[in-house]
């Protein structure tokens, strides 16, 4: 069964520094998502991707975080410099066309859990 | 814009027994579709089942049902049958489908099944 892989699984750092987090989503899948989990809440969106081009980042933290997608299959997000209240899960989601999306949701892959020291 | 409201943070259930999750909903979509995901302690979304806003059956898919009352703003979640392996974190979500197919999430419902 196709998967979204994602990595580390969990990641420990020092606020101040920086981060990064990696998604490859299902091949063929054009629509990236990465969501953002914090302790006992639903996951938020933070960014959305289709292709290679940013479809929504108006919930991105733009001073520290940013996003990207190159080539318009795998995905790197990044925090700098990371703040205690960065704590969460993030998750990355891929979707092959809205349509789709409608009857299956998204695949989510297994997320990486960020804790900030 | 988009809610979604889970009202019970914890829920318990017999193993066997059959249990509803509440979830309301507010939009101003006249076309859209609601989601539940399971999330066991390991982290991953696992998508359950759909309900389109125009679809006039409940959905169905195995244990799971959804009971979609849209004069109401609802889409509860049922789970027969109740398995030990059902203990997780459960989402509703909603999605427009005007064009952007995002998702919005609720604060969810721990489910915790008793032998």
């Amino acid at each position: 069964e196709a998967e979204v892989a994602q990595s580390p699984r969990y990641k420990i750092t020092e606020k101040s520094q920086a981060v990064a987090f990696w998604c490859d989503p299902i091949s063929g899948h054009a629509t990236l998502y990465w969501y953002r989990q914090i302790l006992g809440q639903g996951p938020e969106l933070l960014v959305q991707f289709q292709d290679e081009s940013v479809v929504d980042d108006s919930q991105l933290p733009k001073d520290r975080f940013s996003a990207e997608r190159l080539k318009g299959v795998d995905s790197t997000l990044k925090i700098q410099p990371a703040e205690l209240g960065d704590s969460a899960m993030y998750l990355c989601a891929s979707s092959l066309d809205g349509t789709v999306s409608q009857l299956y949701g998204y695949t989510f892959g297994s997320g990486t859990r960020l804790t900030v020291v | 814009a988009q809610k979604i409201t889970q009202t019970q943070p914890g829920m318990f259930v017999q193993e066997k027994e059959a249990v509803t999750l509440d979830c309301t909903y507010d939009t101003s979509d006249q076309s859209y579709g609601l989601f539940w995901y399971k999330q066991p302690s390991s982290g991953e979304m696992i998508f359950l089942i759909y309900q389109g806003s125009y679809d006039e059956q409940n959905a169905t898919e195995g244990r799971y049902s959804l009971n979609f009352q849209k004069a109401r703003k609802s889409a509860n979640l049922v789970i027969s049958a109740s398995q030990l392996g059902d203990s997780a974190m459960y989402f509703c979500a909603i999605m427009s489908e005007a064009g952007s197919y995002q998702l919005t999430f609720g604060k969810g419902t721990k489910l915790s099944v008793i032998p």
